[in-house]
C-alpha cells in the first residue's frame, strides 16, 4: 500500500511569491492534515480536511489556505511568502480518527 | 490553547531503558499519540493511548493517566537506531492534534 505522497520534495521561492504544495493520502484515507515544522516552533498544526471540508484550523494567518478534492488529495497554498515561512511542510492522512501517517514533507526555502 | 510539555533532551546507553514523560493541558481529550522522528525524516507512529493504563508494543510501551494529564513512553533495550526525536501529541475535544516540541534521545555505545 503506498504511503502519503507529497510533492514537490524541495522548493525555493522568493519573498512575495506564492506556492502550492500537494498531498496524496493513503488510499482510503479521507482525513488529511497539514503541519509546519521549524526548529524553533516544532510541529504546528495548520488545518485538517475531511470529505472536502475544512474540519479544523490552526492559528496561522489567512495567507495559508488549503483545499481537498473529491479523491481526498489535498493542496495547501501560501501567498505573499515571507522569510519566516521557510519550513518543512508535512501532510498526514488517517482513516477516521485513527493515528495519522505522515508523508516525507516538502522543504520550502524562501530567499 | 493547548499546552504539551516534554523534556528537550535525554541521553542513555545502548541496552538501557529510557522513560520520556509528557504532561498536557488540553480542552477535552480524545487520545494521546507518540511519534518517532529521525533527523531529516517524517514522523512515524509509535503508540496510541485513549484509556488509562499501559500499552505495550515490543520494546516500546506507553502509559496514560487522564486524571493527571500525564503520559510516558518507555524505550527498553535501547539500540543505536533509537536515537531520534520523540513527539508527544494530544487530540483535544475538537479532535485537533497538537504536538509537543519533542524529546531528542541520544543513545551512546
Amino acid at each position: 500500500k503506498a504511503g502519503v505522497t507529497q510533492t514537490p520534495r524541495y522548493l525555493i521561492k522568493t519573498r512575495g511569491q506564492q506556492v502550492t504544495l500537494s498531498c496524496s493520502p493513503i488510499s482510503g484515507h479521507r482525513s488529511v492534515s497539514w503541519y509546519q515544522q521549524t526548529p524553533g516552533q516544532g510541529l504546528q498544526f495548520l488545518f485538517e480536511y475531511f470529505s472536502e471540508t475544512q474540519r479544523n484550523k490552526g492559528n496561522f494567518p489567512g495567507r495559508f489556505s488549503g483545499r481537498q478534492f473529491s479523491n481526498s488529495r489535498s493542496e495547501m497554498n501560501v501567498s505573499t511568502l515571507e522569510l519566516g515561512d521557510s519550513a518543512l511542510y508535512l501532510c498526514a492522512s488517517s482513516l477516521g480518527f485513527q493515528p495519522q501517517h505522515f508523508g516525507d514533507g516538502t522543504r520550502l526555502s524562501i530567499l | 490553547g493547548q499546552n504539551i510539555d516534554q523534556p528537550t533532551e535525554m541521553t542513555a546507553t545502548e541496552g538501557a531503558i529510557v522513560q520520556i514523560n509528557c504532561t498536557y493541558q488540553t480542552s477535552g481529550f480524545n487520545g494521546l499519540f507518540w511519534y518517532q522522528q529521525h533527523a531529516g525524516e517524517a514522523p512515524t507512529f509509535l503508540s496510541y493511548n485513549v484509556l488509562d493504563g499501559l500499552e505495550e508494543k515490543g520494546r516500546f510501551s506507553s502509559f496514560l493517566s487522564r486524571s493527571k494529564g500525564y503520559s510516558y513512553l518507555l524505550l527498553k533495550e535501547l539500540q543505536m537506531k533509537d536515537s531520534a526525536s520523540y513527539l508527544c501529541a494530544v487530540r483535544d475535544g475538537d479532535y485537533k492534534l497538537s504536538f509537543g516540541a519533542g524529546t531528542t534521545v541520544t543513545v551512546r555505545a
